[in-house]
């Protein structure tokens, strides 16, 4: 079965630089949700898009944006990278958005500051 | 503000010994409670849910968690462990109140020793 697809998977950065990430959902699903694990730690919610709308923002920085698209796949801007950035950035995906579905996790995109 | 506890850092289980990872809860609003696993630099593959209905919830792979209103928890078991389940556990939650923000636990990594 088609998981949630990112790109890139490993980016290596310079302090200032800008990173986009993108996020290629399963299938037919319409939420895309970003999350961002640092080491050792769980990963926090940045932001969700239900049918390319935003639906829900958590702690993302406003260095960070994102959208999602009409063919559903998501892009994470980041601007101003800065050291603290460094860290696992998962996109997740779910078929609605009531509250109980399940949302399902692509690889990661591992993202290194300099 | 909904938030969530798995108040062990580590789980070390023989194999073949029944496993518990702890999960409490703390929600406004009806809860949706969720387990997922981590292998080490993999994304977060998703275990079992609980929306409403039967409190015990059965998952992928064996495992399966019971759901107490009561004591806010959403323990993780399963009746005989795997050294192949050694891995890390994410309690998640999400208020059924409003919003469609997720949030994780800490995390709790699960040893187990053949």
């Amino acid at each position: 079965a088609a998981g949630v697809i990112q790109s890139p998977r490993h980016l290596i950065k310079e302090k200032r630089e800008t990173a986009t990430l993108k996020c290629y959902p399963i299938p037919r699903h319409d939420t895309v949700y970003w999350y961002q694990q640092g080491p050792g730690q769980d990963p926090q919610f940045l932001i969700s898009f239900y049918e390319k709308m935003q639906s829900d923002k958590g702690s993302i920085p406003d260095r960070f944006s994102a959208q999602q698209f009409s063919d559903y796949h998501s892009e994470l801007n980041m601007s101003s990278l800065e050291l603290g950035d460094s860290a696992l950035y998962f996109c997740a995906s779910s078929l609605g958005l009531a509250g109980g579905e399940t949302q399902y996790f692509g690889p990661g995109t591992r993202l290194l500051v300099l | 503000a909904q938030s969530v506890a798995q108040p062990e850092d580590q789980v070390n289980v023989a194999e073949g010994n029944p496993l518990t990872v702890k999960c409490t809860y703390s929600v406004s609003g009806n809860p949706y409670l969720f387990w997922y696993v981590q292998y080490p630099n993999r994304g977060l593959q998703f275990l079992l849910k609980y929306i409403t209905g039967d409190n015990l919830v059965k998952g992928s792979y064996g495992f399966e968690a019971e759901f107490n209103k009561s004591q806010t928890s959403f323990h993780l078991k399963k009746p005989s462990a795997l050294v192949s389940d050694s891995a890390l556990y994410f309690c998640a939650v999400r208020d059924g109140a409003g919003g469609f923000k997720t949030i994780f636990g800490a995390g709790t990594r699960l040893f187990v020793k053949a």
